[in-house]
């Protein structure tokens, strides 16, 4: 199989604060993960590309000291969204490979960031 | 980079059979995909292609012509439950192998 978590799936914070987005691969070991960004009746964005012991490779336009993302291991990968403001809004999706450049992205359920 | 363009709406009837058309222009190609995501859900793999030609698995097949920059996904004896937005993504060549997706059709079966 080849699962992936994500936890919270929803949450709501205020104005301001952070909040910290887990995705894990349960039974398979992911070099690589990806973050997108999903808002209403749009695609996914690719927000940033994650491997593990390195630094994130960002999209152009995603501010990387305002979506800190840590691939600390082979089955964990964090985004921590820093002073969350309500545009921040989105529903945030995990997806990981098995290897480097795989052929399946394996996706997790997606977490639905509300910002008041 | 990577242009796709699919078409944002469809609607079909129980039972038949409909094709979902994506083009797409790109900058490096290794692969294109097709995922089905149910609102408020997280996408999920339906189909690979990454030579030409047809790839089938159950209800869903999925075509490529890597020369014309061009995929369908075609969906037979549609349920209700294939109701749905169906996204085409198209792996670049990189060692990273990111993924962009279009913009989705989403599709709604009718009785």
């Amino acid at each position: 199989g080849a699962v992936v978590s994500q936890h919270p799936s929803r949450v709501i914070c205020k104005s301001g604060t952070s909040v910290k987005i887990e995705c894990r691969s349960l039974d398979f070991q992911a070099t690589t993960m990806f973050w997108y960004r999903q808002f209403p009746k749009q695609s996914l964005m690719l927000m940033a590309t994650s491997n593990e012991g390195s630094k994130a490779t960002y999209e152009q336009g995603v501010e990387k000291d305002k979506f800190l993302i840590n691939h600390a291991s082979l089955t964990l990968s964090t985004l921590t969204v820093t002073s969350a403001h309500p545009e921040d809004s989105s529903f945030y999706i995990c997806s990981a490979t098995k290897t480097p450049g795989g052929d399946t992205q394996y996706f997790g359920p997606g977490t639905r960031l509300t910002v008041l | 980079g990577q242009n796709i363009d699919q078409p944002t709406e469809m609607t079909a009837t129980e039972g038949a059979i409909v094709q979902i058309n994506c083009t797409y222009q790109t900058s490096g190609f290794n692969g294109l995909f097709w995922y089905q995501q149910h609102a408020g859900e997280a996408p999920t793999f339906l189909s690979y292609n990454v030579l030409d030609g047809l790839e089938e698995k159950g209800r869903f097949s999925s075509f490529l012509s890597r020369s014309k920059g061009y995929s369908y996904l075609l969906l037979k004896e549609l349920q209700m439950k294939d109701s749905a937005s169906y996204l085409c993504a198209v792996r670049d060549n990189t060692n990273a192998g990111k993924s962009t997706f279009g913009d989705g059709t989403t599709l709604t079966v009718k009785p």
